[in-house]
């Protein structure tokens, strides 16, 4: 069965920042890879998405991951915080069984400080 | 394109009783998820049409849970009985055809409180 682990329920960076979440997966099939955001009051939206194509991903709003399959980790990254950015961010996987099955992390809270 | 909607957005009833909710998937989209999340979790995968077929359905679901999806449109979730443990948010998901690595568009979600 697979499976997301999020590393950090909470972190908190200062704008201009790095941002680092991690997210490490467990699948028996290669995986589609998912990172969704949900932001204050709204609905689940997807950043970015691996199918296998190329392993470094870019999103939207400046966010990429890279999918590493030695490490079986696909971390999401951005090079600069923005106060905007302050959000809850999930990582999921899928494909295992050849269904379209989604299994969701706990979620990541990222606090974006001035 | 309007997104997907979901009716109620809030819903409290007292234990004991049944609840239905209501998920409209983007036009076009063959295939509809609902979710159950709790405060501080992930979306909690409950079950997925393909059209008007239920292709998956989760070990965690009870048999008070129950969805339907009537000609591959819009798609009930019913809950009989409800329990204080059926307290969550419910979210529904619709994603279109023939793309690879499924994109799922997500509603707001059904707030339910079970008093």
């Amino acid at each position: 069965a697979q499976s997301v682990t999020q590393l950090g329920s909470h972190v908190s960076v200062s704008e201009g920042a790095l941002v680092l979440l991690r997210c490490n997966y467990s699948s028996s099939v290669p995986p589609y890879l998912f990172w969704y955001v949900q932001y204050p009051n709204q609905g689940l939206q997807l950043l970015l998405k691996y199918t296998s194509a190329a392993t470094l991903v870019k999103g939207i709003n400046g966010f990429e991951a890279e999918f590493k399959k030695s490490e079986t980790s696909f971390h999401l990254t951005k090079p600069s915080a923005h106060m905007s950015d302050a959000a809850e961010y999930f990582c999921a996987v899928s494909g295992d069984t050849g269904g379209f099955k989604t299994i969701f992390g706990a979620g990541t809270r990222l606090f974006v400080k001035a | 394109d309007t997104g997907v909607s979901q009716d109620p957005r809030h819903k409290i009833t007292k234990r004991g009783q049944n609840v239905t909710f209501r998920c409209d998937p983007i036009s076009e989209h063959n295939r509809l998820y609902w979710y159950r999340q709790t405060l501080g979790q992930g979306p909690e995968f409950l079950t997925y049409f393909q059209n008007e077929a239920q292709l998956e359905k989760s070990r965690l679901l009870s048999d008070r849970f129950s969805a339907e999806r009537p000609k591959g449109s819009f798609s009930t979730l019913e809950i009989q009985r409800t329990e204080q443990g059926d307290s969550a948010m419910y979210l529904c998901a619709s994603s279109p055809p023939r793309e690879v690595g499924d994109t799922q568009y997500f509603g707001p979600g059904t707030r339910l409180t079970v008093l």
